[in-house]
């Protein structure tokens, strides 16, 4: 699996976007850019995943950069309970292979 | 919402003893695995189950460690003889089916070794 880059901490304030960066510079063209999350000490939480397009579900936005070699994961209404660590993970979707997670980013939500 | 079930939430043993940790996967999930956190570090993949057999192992999943399907609907872990740094939450996971988006992860099982 390729390697991912991500910041250590970010903080963000209550209700405004929190956006955060993830450098994938060697990803291949098969692919996948994947986000989880890890609230406190639970089990790890699946958010959002793409290839090439921007995504968009009721958790989250995924933007991807042209040439895949970074991609930004966007919480549009910050609240206190999106504090946790997110890792993006990059991961062929054929197969199920397993989920190499790295540091993460730990993200503060604050009041 | 169908959710992995594990069992217990914390299980504290001696050094040699062995513990089994059990997971419920979600029903039509067809692919199993383990993962496990140490306390402050990374959350690392242990094993990968599908068909009744192992499918990946890493480097931690040594011979201490085995895998079962026993009954069609719980996945258990086993260390046969718990050392101090078996320490760790042990999470389960499932997918289901090789396309899947997502692996979902059970709360975890906090294992303390004394």
């Amino acid at each position: 699996d390729a390697k991912t880059t991500q910041p250590p901490s970010m903080d963000c304030a209550e209700g405004r976007a929190a956006n955060l960066p993830c450098n994938h510079s060697t990803i291949s063209g098969n692919e996948y850019v994947y986000w989880y999350r890890q609230i406190h000490s639970q089990g790890p939480q699946y958010i959002i995943h793409g290839l090439k397009n921007n995504e968009t579900n009721e958790m989250a936005s995924l933007i991807i950069t042209e040439d895949r070699k970074s991609s930004t994961l966007i919480l549009p209404h910050a609240t206190l309970r999106d504090t946790a660590v997110y890792y993006c993970i990059v991961k062929i979707i054929q197969g199920a292979q397993k989920l190499v997670f790295g540091q993460g980013t730990r993200l503060t939500i604050n009041p | 919402e169908p959710e992995v079930t594990q069992t217990p939430s914390h299980q504290v043993t001696q050094m040699g003893q062995e513990v089994i940790l059990r997971c419920v996967p979600i029903s039509n999930h067809l692919y199993f695995y383990w993962y496990r956190q140490i306390l402050g570090q990374k959350v690392e993949f242990l094993v990968s189950f599908y068909n009744n057999e192992i499918s990946e192992k890493s480097e931690i999943f040594d011979d201490q460690f085995s895998v079962e399907r026993p009954d069609g609907s719980n996945f258990t872990l086993k260390i046969r003889s718990t050392k101090l740094e078996d320490s760790a939450m042990y999470f389960c996971a499932s997918l289901g089916v090789v396309q899947s988006d997502e692996q979902f992860f059970g709360p975890g099982t906090r294992l303390t070794v004394l």
